[in-house]
């Protein structure tokens, strides 16, 4: 079963408006670690945003938030104030940090965001 | 500045020939790993070094190779074994301290024949 899903293979969203990029997970650890990253057409994946399972604040980094719900398993990006340079992919990732596994990362599938002028 | 080099961006290989990509890291991070990314597709990891002279495989490890001789380098060498080697490689880095957030490189694109 996949551990991360991204159920929006795209999105569109005008210039200027807020997005919400969805991500849920699965795992049975209580400690764990989610992670968003950046993909441009060239390529290099860009970290955006981080948050800890036991962190009781939702992250945030500039125009970008994390709403965290750990109830439900979920861990949405939110771009505030899309620009055109967010058009690009975005990956969801997840850390366990079950003893043994020594830190990797599980990976989503990804979602595609293009913003339009 | 620091960060993380990979060369060359865009690589080709005649099929049956070894053929290893660079990775370089100025950050000062203990962890280093090698995904592999096809189209359409996420990151699938293929091997990952928590300190210098130790690694362990990823989950499609199958026909690659890796060394980590020195805390700021990470070659993987892809070798005739691999069935598919064509596809898109990224380098990352990671301290070993709460977050883990790992920083890429630029990628080498490998383009076997």
């Amino acid at each position: 079963a996949q551990k991360i899903t991204q159920t929006q293979p795209g999105m569109f969203v005008q210039e200027k408006e807020a997005v919400t990029l969805d991500c849920t997970y699965d795992t049975s650890d209580q400690s764990y670690g989610l992670f968003w990253y950046k993909q441009p057409s060239s390529g290099e994946m860009i970290f955006l945003i981080y948050q800890g399972s036991y962190d009781e604040q939702n992250a945030t980094e500039g125009r970008y938030s994390l709403n965290f719900q750990k109830a439900r398993k979920s861990a949405n990006l939110v771009i505030s104030a899309s620009q055109l340079g967010d058009s690009a992919m975005y990956f969801c990732a997840m850390r366990e940090d079950n003893a043994g596994n020594n830190r990797k990362l599980i990976w989503g599938l990804g979602t595609s965001l293009a913003v339009n002028p | 500045d620091g960060g993380i080099t990979q060369s060359p961006k865009y690589l080709f290989r005649k099929e049956g020939q070894n053929v290893t990509l660079s990775c370089e890291q100025n950050l000062n991070h203990d962890a280093m790993y090698w995904y592999r990314q096809d189209p359409g597709q996420g990151l699938r990891l293929i091997y990952y070094s928590q300190i210098v002279n130790d690694f362990q495989k990823g989950d499609i490890a199958e026909g690659y190779s890796v060394s980590r001789e020195k805390k700021e380098s990470f070659p993987l060498t892809v070798t005739s074994a691999q069935k598919n080697p064509t596809a898109f490689y990224l380098c990352a880095s990671s301290k070993r301290d709460r977050g883990n957030e790992q920083y890429f490189g630029p990628g080498t694109r490998l383009t076997v024949t």
